[in-house]
């Protein structure tokens, strides 16, 4: 079975520094699928970035960007410029290409962002 | 489109009462998950379905049954609640293939005396 772990539970940024959030996850699969969600005080999961375990290149978007490292399975968030706004709950999450296509989560890492 | 929604958004029951959680979607998504929400365990999913008119077990099923009569309805029914059931439960659906992301309801707190 899949396991997903977040070894931080909780982490601060100061606004406008970088934090980097970190994921392990174990699989004996090749070809995966990786995601990081975000759970803000409203309880809305909200997805802010994937990956796809056969592409090399890291995934991007806007000021969120990962660090996948396959043979390690390692699977790290990094917030740029960090923002009020992202003081949240964030999820690391597996994919299995095959069977029951279901998302295994991790346990979380609550992020503080400090003025 | 509405996406996801979940009724009811809170809910307060019982030891030994039942309820039902309605899950609606419209996405026309052919994937729809049931989930619970623990303090420090992350997601965890107690039920599933890959169409209308099935459903399969996930990794905390028990206590809980499930029925998908139509595709864009997912209901989860504790038929004698317990205190261990007290939880945050989301729903969430996603279509074939794709980018495999789903899309999450708002949730629904069950607190059950």
């Amino acid at each position: 079975a899949q396991t997903v772990t977040q070894s931080q539970p909780e982490m601060s940024v100061q606004e406008a520094e970088t934090v980097t959030l970190s994921c392990t996850y174990d699989t004996s699969e090749s070809d995966y699928y990786l995601f990081w969600y975000k759970q803000p005080p409203s309880r809305q999961m909200i997805l802010v970035i994937r990956q796809e375990a056969y592409k090399q290149q890291n995934a991007t978007e806007n000021r969120f960007s990962v660090n996948f490292q396959k043979a390690a399975k390692s699977f790290s968030l990094k917030i740029s410029d960090s923002q009020l706004g992202d003081a949240a709950m964030y999820f690391c999450a597996y994919r299995s290409p095959a069977g029951s296509y279901q998302l295994t989560f991790g346990k979380g890492t609550k992020l503080s962002v400090i003025p | 489109n509405a996406g996801v929604t979940q009724t009811p958004k809170f809910r307060v029951l019982k030891t030994g009462q039942s309820m039902t959680l309605l899950c609606a979607q419209d996405m026309n998504h052919e994937y729809m998950y049931w989930y619970r929400q623990d303090p420090g365990m992350g997601l965890r999913l107690i039920h599933y379905s890959v169409g209308e008119g099935t459903t399969a077990k996930g990794e905390v099923p028990d206590g809980y049954n499930v029925s998908r009569l139509k595709k864009q309805n997912f209901l989860l029914g504790l038929e004698s609640a317990a205190p261990s059931q007290t939880s945050v439960y989301f729903c969430a659906s996603r279509p074939w293939g794709g980018t495999y992301e789903q899309y999450f309801g708002p949730g629904t707190r069950l607190t059950v005396t």
